[in-house]
Formats: structure tokens, sequence, C-alpha cells
């Protein structure tokens, strides 16, 4: 069955502006969440959706905001990029929340922020 | 809150066996998992241990003891295409659901 899907998987904004990343989980999987990569930090959890609804919230600023749709698609927004937001962003689907430990990962969305 | 400790880099030798340490301190444990992600490519599950004692699955074994905070992740008869990042990750129990924390891996380079 198809992976996890990103999309777009590059792109590069300057300082300020906004931007949506998309994430398709694999089919019958209703758990999404996102996390943030970088050398510095390692993977850091953004949020988790599950049936729609945001379930839990790392501990980033409310720039960064996501939601779920119906179809368990999610996306994730960041607004007034900073150039720190320069990452790769990871989205993961699990059936439930997560218990038994298997996240699927899709490749990310590579930002980068001049 | 979390904390996870794995060393930043190891390098060994094609055949040879490895272990990678974790500690951690967490509230809320539900259980530990072992991933691996190539330069370049998503994060893949290897392992997941909520009991303490031996997980074997074929080259790859994980260890856990939540007595002492403690997991290993046992790679035996390495290949080359073993090198990559080793991520252990901390499954808590948050806001009703379960929430992962990841260290900041740990990169393994086999040489020949």
């Amino acid at each position: 069955k198809a992976g996890v899907t990103q999309t777009p998987r590059y792109l590069i904004k300057t300082r300020g502006q906004q931007v949506t990343l998309s994430c398709s989980p694999i089919s019958g999987h209703r758990s999404v969440s996102w996390y943030q990569q970088t050398p510095g930090q390692g993977l850091q959890f953004l949020f988790e959706y599950f049936s729609e609804t945001q379930r839990n919230k790392g501990n980033f600023p409310g720039r960064f905001s996501g939601r779920q749709f119906s179809n368990s698609r999610s996306e994730m927004n960041v607004s007034t990029l900073e150039l720190g937001d320069s990452a790769l962003y990871l989205c993961a689907s699990s059936r439930s929340s997560g218990r038994t430990g298997e996240l699927f990962f899709g490749e990310g969305s590579r930002l980068t922020v001049l | 809150g979390q904390n996870i400790d794995q060393p930043t880099e190891m390098t060994a030798t094609e055949g040879a066996i490895v272990q990678i340490n974790c500690t951690y301190q967490t509230s809320g444990f539900n259980g530990l998992f072992w991933y691996q992600q190539h330069a370049g490519e998503a994060p893949t599950f290897l392992s997941y241990n909520v009991l303490d004692g031996l997980e074997e699955k074929g080259r790859f074994s994980s260890f856990l003891s939540r007595s002492k905070g403690y997991s290993y992740l046992l790679l035996k008869e390495l290949q080359m295409k073993d090198s990559a990042s080793y991520l252990c990750a901390v499954s808590s129990v948050s806001g009703g659901s379960y929430i992962p924390t990841f260290g900041r891996g740990t990169s393994l380079i086999v040489h020949p």
C-alpha cells in the first residue's frame, strides 16, 4: 500500500512569509503527527491529530499550526517565517495514537528560509 | 519533562557487533523504540520495547531496563548499509494519547 506522502518536498521562502505543508497518511491511519528535524535539536514533536482533533501540541510558538481533514489528510502552517524555521518537517501516521510505537514517516518537506 | 541521551557518533567495522546505548528520564513511560534513518530518507521503525528484557529481530536486538532508564540497540554482523542514524525514542502518555520524544540520534559509520 502507498506510504505517507508529503508535499512539497523542497521549498524556499523568505523571512516573514508563510508556508503550508501537506501530508497524506497511509490509508486507514487516523493519527497524523508532525515533527521538525534539525541537526542541532534532532526530531522535535510539533503536534498530533486524530480524527480531525488536535490531541497534543509540542513546545513551539503559535506561529506553528495544523489541521486534519475528514479523510485524515493533514496540513501544517508556519506563519511569519524566521531563519530558524529552516528544517526538515516530517509527517508520520499510525493507526491509533502511536501506542505500539510504530510510526510511518513520510520523506519530509525541506524548508529553507532566506 | 523528558530527557533522552545517546552518543552522537559511533564507528564500527563491517562484520562486527555494535551496541548503541540510550538513557532516558521521563514521566508516564509507555515504551521505548528505535528508528533507523539513512541520510536524506525518512526514519523507519526498528523495534519497540515496553517490558524489561531483550527483543530480537534478525540481526537487530533491543534491550530495555525500565528501573535503570536504559536501553540499547545491538546490531550484529554489520553491513555497510547499516551506516545510518539511529534514533532512540520514548513514548509517554500525554493528553490521552502517546507521544514519542526522540533523542538526537546516533550516527553510525560502518567501514570496511
